[in-house]
């Protein structure tokens, strides 16, 4: 079964300023995705940016980018320039890739980011 | 685009209730989802539905949960009689079909306690 662990319950950082939010996971398969997740306070949870494991290249999405080390099962994600905006629950996420079956979301539990004026 | 609609936003019950949460995905979406979110952890699958069949019910507490997608397009989940371990916030997701290469868009959840 697949597991996803966040170590960092709680983070914070001051405005302007880079923090890397850390994620693990375990997994047999080969191919899949890797998602962090952002949920304000009372809002939605929304997509901050999406990994697929067999593309070496490291995602971006403008201020935020991921350090996928595949051996390690290691993911983490990168906020450069940190906004008041960025203060969110964020939730690493694993999904198998193949449609046809299940392509549910596991969750880590999460890491809470209070961003500092 | 509208997004996934869910309602009630709030719902507050006392033990061995019937509760139920209705979600409106997003128009076109085959995929509709239902996680459960406990304080403190992240969210759970429940049951995913593809168009009006059930794809994955593994975790889905059978005798009292229940979920139906009539049509292929609304959801309702059903708690039936409620427990306390059961307060939590319910997520509806819905995804334009099943596979990873799909974005789910989530909604705003249902927070539901259980007294």
């Amino acid at each position: 079964a697949q597991t996803v662990t966040q170590s960092q319950p709680e983070m914070s950082v001051q405005e302007a300023e880079t923090v890397t939010l850390s994620c693990t996971y375990d997994t047999s398969e080969s191919n899949y995705y890797l998602f962090w997740y952002k949920q304000p306070p009372s809002r939605q949870m929304i997509l901050v940016i999406r990994q697929e494991a067999y593309k070496q290249q490291n995602a971006t999405e403008n201020r935020f980018s991921v350090n996928f080390q595949k051996a390690a099962k290691s993911f983490s994600l990168k906020i450069s320039d940190s906004q008041l905006g960025d203060t969110a629950m964020y939730f690493c996420a694993f999904s198998q890739r193949d449609g046809g079956a299940t392509n549910k979301l596991i969750f880590g539990t999460g890491t809470l980011l209070a961003v500092q004026p | 685009e509208a997004g996934v609609a869910q309602s009630p936003r709030y719902k507050i019950i006392e033990k061995r209730q019937s509760v139920a949460f209705w979600c409106n995905p997003i128009s076109g979406h085959a995929t509709l989802y239902w996680y459960q979110q406990i304080l403190g952890q992240g969210p759970k699958l429940l049951i995913q539905f593809q168009n009006n069949g059930v794809v994955d019910d593994s975790q889905l507490p059978k005798d009292r949960f229940s979920a139906e997608r009539l049509k292929g397009v609304d959801s309702t989940l059903k708690i039936q009689p409620a427990k306390l371990e059961d307060s939590a916030v319910y997520l509806c997701a819905s995804s334009r079909t099943s596979g990873g290469a799909f974005e789910q868009f989530f909604g705003p959840g249902t927070r539901l306690t259980v007294l």
